[in-house]
């Protein structure tokens, strides 16, 4: 069946630092990829996302490419900020639908 | 505005208490779905629907009912809650949108509903 691992959290950084979160996948066929991010109190949100290999997906500073032969979408962002914390979220689609999620990772930015 | 909305956005209930949490989109998406949000286990389909009078379970069905008689609206039902269903709910819905010539079928999402079963 199709997984998304993503790297345990949480995550603490400081302003301005260097943001990778790992995330990689197991699907059959061509999946689409994203982020999606969840700021506290509220529901999910669409970051970025690619749709087929050597895409790259942008939004807000963030980046990611998406990988087919070592099956990885990892999301980077040069800078940081505070406004940055939040949970963010790998997912995949490969069919219709559906999408199957990572567990989550938690990013603290502190000033 | 384009937008999933859920209600209650909080509730405190007893075990056994029949309740609804009601869904609604306004974007005329045909795929509406519901999960639920547990720390350490990430976001879990319950149910989905492909369209109006299909639905379909997902991963963690048990325990919840749902029905889809209008395009716009997908309630969650629990018939008889539990302790362990105490949970953090969302509804999404999705159509496709085109991106390179693949559909990416982006999923909204609903602000979320916090649920307490004692």
């Amino acid at each position: 069946g199709n997984s998304v691992t993503q790297m345990e959290g949480p995550v603490t950084l400081s302003e301005e630092a260097f943001l990778t979160i790992n995330c990689t996948y197991t699907a059959t066929g061509y999946p689409s990829l994203f982020w999606y991010v969840q700021y506290p109190g509220e529901g999910l949100q669409l970051l970025l996302k690619a749709t087929k290999a050597d895409d790259k997906g942008s939004n807000k500073g963030f980046e990611a490419t998406y990988r087919k032969e070592t099956t990885s979408f990892h999301l980077e962002k040069g800078s940081v900020q505070v406004s940055d914390s939040a949970v963010y979220f790998c997912a995949l689609r490969a069919g219709s639908y559906q999408l199957t999620f990572g567990k989550g990772t938690k990013l603290s930015v502190i000033p | 505005e384009a937008q999933v909305t859920q209600n209650p956005r909080y509730l405190i209930t007893v075990t056994g208490k029949k309740l609804t949490v009601t869904c609604s989109q306004n974007m005329n998406h045909e795929y509406m779905s519901w999960y639920r949000q547990d720390p350490g286990l990430g976001l879990r389909q319950i149910y989905y629907s492909m369209n109006v009078e299909v639905t379909d379970k997902g991963d963690v069905p048990e325990g919840y009912k749902v029905s889809r008689k209008e395009k716009r609206n997908f309630p969650l039902i629990l018939e008889s809650p539990s302790p362990n269903q105490t949970s953090l709910y969302f509804c999404a819905s999705s159509s496709p949108s085109s991106s390179g010539g693949k559909s990416s079928y982006e999923q909204y999402f609903g602000p979320g509903t916090r649920l307490t079963v004692t």
